[in-house]
């Protein structure tokens, strides 16, 4: 079975940095892109970052260019997000998500259960 | 970037009803369209990708169609489990999402 588990969210103060991890199990980890999606409370899904399965590509949204950098480690089966210079529009829930098919990102048929970030003073 | 826009924002129904969700991209993405629906506190589930192909395990109530800039998520009989909000996503660049169509009782 297929699980995906979020961690890392919490309380920063506007212009902190935070780590999300991802911990994947029950498929080959290193054979799929991985991406991540939040939810801003009581808002729509926003597409974050996509990363290839080597770590040799990696996209994001427009938003958080230049402040989030999207990582993995294969070996440890982990995808992350490390979250710098964090706006009170970061706010979110996190979730981590698995494409259908090794070769591509969305779409996504697996997802985690969400980590929450909160950016705040 | 591809922009995502759905229609209606909201839509209240009753159960048996018939449902459409109309879903519109900025440019063509050709077939490359999925919809989630998502419950409150809870993560979105796949029902429908490429268009038109039904995510195994989901009821056979639900169907998509459409290519190009316009999609279309029918609900042939609503169902009191399927009072939630749905979301599009492109898949041909990144990950767009549409705004989401909340569907909630009359």
């Amino acid at each position: 079975e297929v699980q995906l588990v979020e961690s890392g969210g919490g309380l920063v103060q506007p212009g902190g940095s935070l780590r999300l991890s991802c911990a994947a199990s029950g498929f080959t980890f290193s054979d799929y892109w991985m991406s991540w999606v939040r939810q801003a409370p009581g808002k729509g899904l926003e597409w974050v970052a996509n990363l290839r399965r080597d770590g040799g590509a990696e996209f994001y949204v427009d938003s958080v260019k230049g402040r989030f950098i999207v990582s993995r480690d294969n070996a440890k089966n982990s995808l992350y997000l490390q979250m710098n210079n964090l706006r009170a529009e970061d706010t979110a829930v996190y979730y981590c998500a698995r494409g259908i098919t090794p070769a591509a990102a969305p779409p996504f048929q697996h997802w985690g259960q969400g980590t929450l970030v909160s950016v705040s003073s | 970037d591809i922009q995502m826009t759905q229609s209606p924002s909201t839509l209240s129904a009753s159960v048996g009803d018939r449902v459409t969700i109309t879903c519109r991209a900025s440019q063509s993405i050709s077939g490359c369209l999925a919809w989630y629906q998502q419950k409150p506190g809870k993560a979105p589930k796949l029902l429908i990708y490429q268009a038109s192909i039904l995510e195994s395990g989901v009821p056979s109530r639900f169907s998509g169609s459409g290519s190009g800039t316009e999609f279309i998520l029918t609900i042939s009989s609503l169902q009191p489990d399927d009072f939630a909000t749905y979301y599009c996503q492109q898949c041909i660049i990144h990950g767009t999402f549409g705004p989401g169509t909340k569907v909630d009782i009359k």
